[in-house]
């Protein structure tokens, strides 16, 4: 069965500093994989996303991910973050064709921003 | 900005009231989709329509009853919840043209069963 785990759980980092949160998935075909942020008491903005091609993607607010099938991760990635980052992040796997779509995401990881 | 639109952002009901949450899109997405998301925790998929008709149904107990009266609208009916029915409940839609359009999520109906 498809799945995608998050191992961390909560990440503290300082402004400015670079932020990599990681992803693992367990599928037997390519993946359709996706990251999304969630603020608190808000609905679920996608940062970006990842089909087929070229394995680095680059999605909104400066944050870009890298696809690599031998290790089966999709880590999201940026170089300098800002105040406003501070959220929850999930990293999701798409199953099935339209009609039948099922996401599964992963448990989420809270990003901390400290001054 | 979001381009789903959920109403009640907030709703508290008793567990003996029917009440009924809302969703629209006006992006001509033709799939829609109701996820539960506990404090803390992932979205859950509940339903998916597929041009108004329902696809899935994550066997959610029978108190929750979905409704898609066109393209643009997604109801979630409530009928004699339980207080661990208290959630987020999300609202997504996509395209359904081709294999690569994402989910694009509402800012979700708060739901507290007193």
């Amino acid at each position: 069965a498809q799945s995608v785990t998050q191992p961390d759980i909560h990440i503290t980092v300082s402004e400015g500093a670079s932020l990599e949160l990681r992803c693992n998935y367990s599928y037997g075909a390519t993946p359709y994989l996706f990251w999304y942020v969630q603020s608190p008491g808000q609905g679920l903005q996608l940062l970006l996303k990842y089909f087929s091609g070229d394995t680095l993607v680059q999605g909104i607010k400066g944050f870009e991910a890298e696809f690599k099938r031998s290790q089966s991760s999709f880590n999201l990635r940026k170089p300098s973050v800002h105040w406003s980052d501070a959220a929850e992040y999930f990293c999701a796997v798409r199953k099935g064709n339209f009609g039948n779509e099922k996401l599964t995401f992963g448990t989420g990881t809270r990003l901390t921003i400290i001054p | 900005d979001t381009e789903v639109t959920q109403t009640p952002k907030h709703l508290v009901m008793g567990m003996t009231n029917k009440k009924s949450l809302k969703c629209e899109q006006h992006m001509g997405h033709r799939a829609m989709y109701w996820y539960k998301q506990k404090a803390k925790k992932p979205p859950e998929l509940m339903f998916v329509y597929s041009y108004e008709k329902l696809s899935i149904n994550e066997s959610v107990p029978s108190r929750f009853s979905p409704e898609c009266p066109n393209s643009s609208l997604l109801n979630l009916h409530l009928h004699a919840l339980q207080p661990e029915d208290s959630a987020l409940y999300l609202c997504a839609s996509s395209l359904g043209q081709g294999d690569y359009q994402p989910q694009h999520f509402g800012d979700g109906t708060r739901l507290s069963i007193l």
